[in-house]
């Protein structure tokens, strides 16, 4: 079936630095992308959507990637910072599909002091 | 921004009762609220989507005479798990989709569910 996975588990960052959690898609028909944070014992929280006509879009200190062309999405967040620390969701989209989310494994991010 | 209530946060039941989540929209109509499923350290499994007005479409594997959806009005479902069990406890999420409107589904708190 469809899925949106990602590449790494966990992310250890620095306080400061950049982080970039990467997830790869299969549905070539996906039209609208999302990232979402989870803190623990919480829902998913919006970070940033981009649809499929877009390659790029900024938020604050966030900003995420679409390359089409390989299935990729990529969140970027600046100047990584202690309330960073969460588990991060890409999620697809699909109107055709009911406009239900499929959702990647997750991005646990750690950001040491 | 859309908020959607979540409730209760957690429940804690007696194996073979029931228990119903409820799931609102406060500011906002929703035709369509989905339910998750949610393990720890796993990510999110859609159980079904909850339609205004009809018939909950369930994913595949889940019973939908186990997992009991109502969405009688444009701002409330519910998700009633009958006869628990231990298996059952996990992390129940419901989200919403702003009628009319292609946007990112707005997630509900989560109900901690634990069926001893």
């Amino acid at each position: 079936g469809e899925s949106v996975g990602l590449h790494l588990p966990t992310l250890s960052v620095q306080e400061g630095d950049n982080s970039i959690i990467n997830c790869a898609y299969s549905n070539s028909a996906s039209d609208y992308f999302i990232w979402y944070k989870q803190e623990s014992g919480k829902g998913p929280q919006f970070i940033i959507d981009i649809r499929s006509n877009m390659d790029k879009r900024q938020g604050q200190r966030v900003t995420v990637l679409l390359n089409k062309t390989v299935k990729h999405l990529s969140l970027q967040i600046a100047a990584t910072q202690p309330g960073d620390s969460a588990v991060y969701f890409c999620a697809e989209k699909n109107k055709a599909a009911g406009n239900k989310l499929t959702f990647g494994g997750g991005t646990r991010v750690l950001v040491k002091p | 921004g859309a908020v959607v209530s979540q409730h209760p946060s957690w429940v804690i039941c007696k194996s073979g009762t029931s228990v119903k989540i409820e799931c609102r929209s406060l500011d906002f109509q929703a035709t369509t609220m989905f339910w998750y499923r949610q393990f720890p350290k796993q990510s999110l499994m859609l159980m079904a989507t909850s339609n205004e007005g009809s018939k909950a479409t369930y994913e595949q594997g889940v019973e939908k005479d186990k997992f009991l959806i109502n969405h009688a009005s444009l701002t409330l479902s519910t998700l009633t798990v009958t006869s628990a069990h231990p298996e059952d406890s996990s992390f129940y999420i419901c989200s919403a989709d702003i009628t009319g409107h292609n946007t990112e589904a707005f997630f509900g708190q989560g109900t901690r569910l634990t069926v001893v």
